[in-house]
């Protein structure tokens, strides 16, 4: 189906691993994003990128890495799990401003991570 | 400093009664947009309407529609005849010049039949 998947959608990993959650979206965006959402905070931004191989930080960086080798794909690695990183995760993209001057942002289904 | 501010962490409504939930933002940029998204206990985020800085009117969507008042930097989400599917958590958020969306922190709300 067309759209925007992540995996895996539930994961629990142990604290100082290495975890890479996938996103992947079928409408050639040019924006892709990730958040984590936790309770009292709502929705904050990770790492954004508005096209391939063009990266940049968002609000809360630390402790995240992204790539953007092709323009379908956002994947986002925890180097080294902590225990504050347990959280919702989502990933969302849109069209460049060109194409889509309001910005609506289309999320996937989110990935519930644990870390213990 | 918060960009979006939603004050109202919970509130209930009778079915087919009206809701509104408050939004306030912050910016000082000209041009800016702002959106209401839905998310329900399943968890996935559903858009529900927006708002352009520009917009003269305020937006509707079905029973949706955006009380927007520029002045005051507030954009309500007023829920009309709440049905029992409205319960869920409702975000308020606000996309800059760079195309990035601030988040509140939302607001949960139960309908009650």
């Amino acid at each position: 189906d067309a759209g925007i998947t992540q995996s895996p959608r539930y994961k629990i990993t142990e604290t100082g691993r290495q975890v890479t959650l996938m996103c992947h979206q079928t409408w050639s965006h040019s924006y892709m994003f990730w958040y984590r959402q936790d309770l009292g905070h709502g929705l904050r931004l990770i790492y954004y990128s508005a096209a391939a191989d063009i990266t940049d930080k968002g609000e809360v960086p630390d402790g995240y890495v992204v790539s953007r080798s092709k323009t379908e794909n956002f994947p986002l690695t925890l180097e080294s799990a902590t225990r504050s990183q347990t959280s919702v995760y989502f990933c969302a993209s849109s069209h460049a401003p060109s194409l889509d001057p309001n910005g609506e942002q289309f999320f996937g289904p989110g990935t519930r991570l644990t870390v213990l | 400093a918060q960009k979006i501010t939603q004050t109202q962490p919970g509130m209930f409504v009778q079915e087919k009664e009206a809701v509104t939930l408050d939004c306030t933002y912050d910016t000082s940029d000209p041009s800016y947009g702002l959106f209401w998204y839905k998310q329900p206990s399943s968890g996935e985020m559903i858009f529900l309407i927006y708002q352009g800085s520009y917009d003269q009117q305020n937006a509707t969507e079905g029973r949706y529609s955006l009380n927007f008042q520029k002045a005051r930097k507030s954009a309500n989400l007023v829920i009309s005849a709440s049905q029992l599917g409205d319960s869920a958590m409702y975000f308020c958020a606000m996309r800059e010049y760079d195309y990035k969306l601030s988040f509140g922190a939302g607001t949960t709300v139960t309908v009650r039949a």
